[in-house]
């Protein structure tokens, strides 16, 4: 079956500007997890939502990152006002109810903040 | 604070050679998950295997072996007659509490002909 999902793969864009990213989780998949590789780094967490819930957004970086969830779907990680040390390669990932040991990963989204 | 450390930042093998990955973590939870990653150079993440504290046998699977000692809160990977297609960035990873995966920052293996 289809794996995860992201788009786009490659993002450029101006510093100042928004940008939205997008996760398509495996189906039935109600878990879903966003993180950040900046380059030469290991993956950093950001968020993670049960259903469209997240319960703990303390790993977002900073008030312009924001995500949401469209029932146990998509999801859309926006970054208002980009700098340019947003630039990194944004990965998200899904899993089972409780199963968050088993997680699947996307191919991410290049995202380079000019 | 639950941490994952690999101290080796990049390491260059010729092909054939042996090499071990270092993976050090900190939890204080005694259940608890540790993975290996490996992220070849077109980015994707391949997941290689998950290893519960329970279990603290030794795995190996081909040219790869993983050592697990609790003793010593170390995951290490050895891959054994090493091949310029492990070339890549290894991941050690721990299952956090709030179900993220916590990784580490990665070890950069070069596999010269």
């Amino acid at each position: 079956g289809a794996g995860v999902s992201q788009s786009p793969s490659n993002k450029v864009t101006e510093k100042g500007k928004d940008v939205e990213l997008r996760c398509d989780p495996i189906s039935g998949h109600t878990a879903l997890y966003w993180y950040r590789q900046r380059l030469g780094q290991g993956l950093e967490f950001l968020i993670y939502f049960q259903g469209n819930s997240a319960p703990d957004k303390s790993g977002l970086p900073s008030d312009r990152f924001s995500a949401e969830r469209t029932g146990e779907s998509v999801s859309t990680l926006t970054i208002q006002r980009t700098q340019q040390e947003d630039s990194a390669v944004y990965l998200c990932a899904s899993s089972l109810p409780a199963r968050a040991d088993t997680q699947y990963f996307g191919p991410g989204t290049r995202l380079t903040v000019l | 604070a639950q941490k994952v450390t690999q101290a080796q930042t990049e390491i260059s093998v010729v092909e054939k050679e042996d090499v071990t990955l270092d993976c050090v973590y900190e939890t204080r939870d005694t259940t608890y998950y540790l993975f290996w990653y490996k992220q070849p150079p077109s980015g994707e993440l391949v997941f290689l295997i998950r290893r519960n504290s329970f279990d603290e046998q030794n795995e190996i699977s081909g040219r790869y072996s993983w050592n697990f000692q609790k003793s010593t809160s170390s995951f290490n990977f050895t891959i054994t007659a090493s091949q310029v297609v492990d070339s890549a960035v290894y991941f050690c990873a721990l299952l956090g509490s709030q179900g993220n995966l916590i990784f580490g920052k990665g070890t950069k293996l070069s596999v010269k002909p």
